[in-house]
């Protein structure tokens, strides 16, 4: 099956600072990636939509310049967490959508743990 | 806007027994998927099962089924025979038929498989 990556899986960092995290589709192109976030014990928020070359779309009250959003590749996007605050602290997820007849299709990655300090 | 309910914050069954997770949803779609995905503690989202719409037969995946009743805007999972591993987190999910297009999730049912 499709295999999705993130990266780091748990990161901490400081009030104020920027950290980035990385979605890669190991072994298919990924036309579309989407990034969630998920309180504990609480379903998925998705956040964002990113087509690749194209500028993401982001759902509503999200802050796009604090939750900065590149897919620069059909295997690659990356969210960028600008300025982190500790309300910030959460659980990110990305999916990535393939392609062809199974592009209803969406696998997930791990997760990544962000706690601001 | 599509959304999805499940009405069962937790659920508990004994190890072997059978378990139903309701899920019901609205929208105006014709076309589209429902799914349900689990979430053990490490807290990867893994899919369980998936129908589409426009298939009147109820999906079935080895011990999972779903109960699909598209009138009634109903997709409820049925787990036979339940595991300790199946313990964890369900999502009920919904998706416009179209490529690249958004899951809305419901809010998740806790399920405890009893030794």
């Amino acid at each position: 099956g499709a295999v999705v990556s993130q990266h780091p899986s748990r990161v901490i960092c400081k009030s104020g600072t920027s950290v980035k995290i990385e979605c890669r589709s190991l072994d298919f192109q990924a036309t579309t990636m989407f990034w969630y976030r998920q309180f504990p014990k609480k379903s998925l928020m998705l956040m964002a939509t990113s087509n690749e070359g194209s500028k993401a779309t982001y759902e509503q009250g999200v802050e796009k310049d604090k939750f900065l959003i590149n897919h620069a590749s059909l295997t690659l996007s990356t969210l960028t967490v600008t300025s982190a605050h500790p309300e910030d602290s959460s659980f990110y997820i990305c999916s990535a959508g393939g392609q062809g007849s199974s592009s209803y299709e969406q696998y997930f990655g791990p997760g990544t743990r962000l706690t601001v300090t | 806007a599509q959304t999805v309910t499940q009405s069962q914050p937790e659920m508990s069954v004994q190890e072997a027994e059978t378990v139903t997770l309701s899920c019901t949803y609205d929208t105006s779609e014709n076309n589209y998927y429902l799914f349900w995905y689990k979430q053990p503690p490490s807290r990867q989202m893994i899919l369980v099962i998936r129908q589409e719409a426009y298939k009147q037969q109820n999906a079935t995946e080895n011990r999972f089924s779903v109960n699909f009743q598209k009138a009634a805007k109903s997709f409820s999972l049925k787990i036979s025979d339940s595991q300790l591993g199946d313990t964890a987190m369900y999502f009920c999910a919904f998706m416009k038929h179209g490529p690249g297009d958004k899951l809305t999730f419901g809010t998740g049912t806790r399920l405890a498989v009893r030794p």
